[in-house]
């Protein structure tokens, strides 16, 4: 079974530090044939539904604060949030897509980000 | 604007089925899979699976093949999952979403209840 794993589980960190997520899969998500990794980020504050962050692994969606940025490619990625914000304090999952052999959407367990 | 709207809260009794509804405005609701996703109680997200609108097509997660049934309604552009055989593990908040190229989700629904009880 393909596995996303994040860490840490959850974390805290002061108004205008910085914030690092990390998002590994048991399998890459790199596709040759475009040479796109089919990686998400999302962002779930209570009683609301996820909001996409980042797609492609690193391009922002529109209307995101540039504040936030994705890395990585293959197995290992990473969500940043330069500078936290109170508003950003939420749980962030990662997702991938898997084509084959029948198509899979997999999240990570989430990453509980609070204000030190 | 682009949205997806979900029908209202759910109480079901074990063995009993679920049909929640899912309709798209503000955008050509063929030109977009419409994915469904659940979140039990303080868990993280699973993907349930994806219906084409356009042609009705639909895949599963293998955790669901039996039970779990996805149609549309192209011209009022909704939506429909339909869980059957419902257990108390099945309670959960159930989200629609829609899936555009790059393997993940750009708009959700505002998630509906389903609270599975004797």
């Amino acid at each position: 079974d393909i596995v996303m794993t994040q860490s840490p589980d959850s974390l805290a960190v002061s108004l205008g530090e910085r914030a690092t997520i990390n998002c590994k899969s048991s399998q890459s998500v790199l596709y040759s044939s475009n040479n796109k990794n089919y990686l998400s980020w999302y962002q779930q504050k209570p009683g609301q539904p996820p909001k996409l962050l980042i797609y492609w692994a690193s391009t922002r969606e529109s209307g995101v604060p540039d504040r936030f940025s994705g890395s990585g490619s293959g197995t290992d990625f990473t969500l940043s949030i330069s500078s936290l914000q109170a508003e950003d304090v939420a749980v962030y999952y990662c997702q991938q897509y898997y084509g084959t052999p029948s198509p899979m959407y997999i999240f990570g367990q989430g990453t509980k980000l609070e204000i030190k | 604007q682009v949205q997806l709207v979900q029908s209202g809260a759910e109480v079901k009794k074990p063995g009993a089925s679920v049909k929640v509804s899912c309709k798209a405005s503000g955008y050509t609701f063929t030109h977009y899979y419409i994915h469904w996703m659940r979140q039990a109680p303080g868990q993280g997200l699973e993907w349930m699976g994806w219906i084409n609108p356009s042609n009705g097509d639909t895949n599963h997660a293998q955790e669901f093949q039996g039970r779990v049934t996805m149609t549309r309604d192209t011209p009022i552009s909704a939506t429909y999952m339909e869980l059957s055989r419902l257990r108390s593990d099945d309670t959960a908040v159930y989200y629609c979403a829609r899936g555009p190229d790059f393997g993940g989700f750009d708009i959700w629904g505002q998630g509906t209840m389903v609270t599975v009880s004797s």
